[in-house]
């Protein structure tokens, strides 16, 4: 079935660096991917998501880059803060539905 | 607006009994998705409804049920638990359905199973 990697599985970092999380796809008709934050005890959050018509997108220290060809996506946060620690999920659309990545779990250290 | 809301947030369970949990959309969504999150197997899809109806269904066993009602909210149902059933289930709203459209969570209800 449908596979989505995600890269690392952990990831920690400075503040004030950048992060980035990498994932990739087999389906070639996947056309949407977003990404997702969750925090402890609660669901995970949308927070960029980019569509197969479209190269990058950014909004504000967050940003997604995605090559068709290689089916990868990537997302890149800059000027890290402590409150983007959390768990980050790639998923891609496939058949209808979202398949996740496992996840990365991001520890910004101040 | 008001978010996805899941009841209960906890549910504590013995082997072989049966559970239910629920969940209402955002005001105006008609699709509701399920998700079981485990740490080992992250978050996997079990069914999406839309207008009353199931539009796609994971690879869980039968056991795992749902159903929407005509005001978009959801309940699923687990029968005969098993320990392996622990899990978050995520419930999700999206205005249309079909995976192309950003997807909104709740925040889960946690279910252990002993």
């Amino acid at each position: 079935g449908e596979n989505v990697e995600q890269h690392p599985s952990t990831l920690s970092v400075q503040e004030g660096d950048s992060a980035v999380i990498k994932c990739t796809y087999s389906d070639s008709a996947s056309n949407y991917f977003p990404w997702y934050k969750q925090e402890l005890g609660k669901g995970p959050q949308l927070i960029i998501d980019i569509r197969s018509n479209v190269g990058e997108k950014k909004d504000q220290r967050i940003a997604v880059t995605l090559n068709k060809t290689a089916k990868h996506f990537s997302l890149h946060i800059t000027e890290t803060q402590p409150e983007d620690s959390a768990v980050y999920f790639c998923a891609a659309s496939v058949m209808a539905t979202l398949v996740f990545g496992k996840g990365t779990r991001l520890s910004v250290i101040a | 607006k008001a978010g996805v809301t899941q009841t209960p947030r906890y549910l504590i369970k013995t082997r072989g009994q049966q559970v239910t949990l629920s969940c209402s959309p955002i005001s105006g969504h008609r699709s509701v998705s399920w998700y079981q999150q485990t740490p080992g197997q992250g978050l996997q899809f079990l069914f999406e409804y839309f207008s009353e109806t199931q539009r796609n269904k994971g690879n869980f066993p039968g056991r795992f049920s749902g159903r929407q009602f005509s005001n978009s909210r959801s309940e699923m149902n687990v029968s005969t638990l098993e320990l392996g059933d622990s899990a978050l289930y995520l419930c999700a709203s999206s205005l249309v359905e079909g995976g192309n459209s950003p997807l909104h969570f709740g925040n889960g209800t946690r279910l252990t199973v002993t």
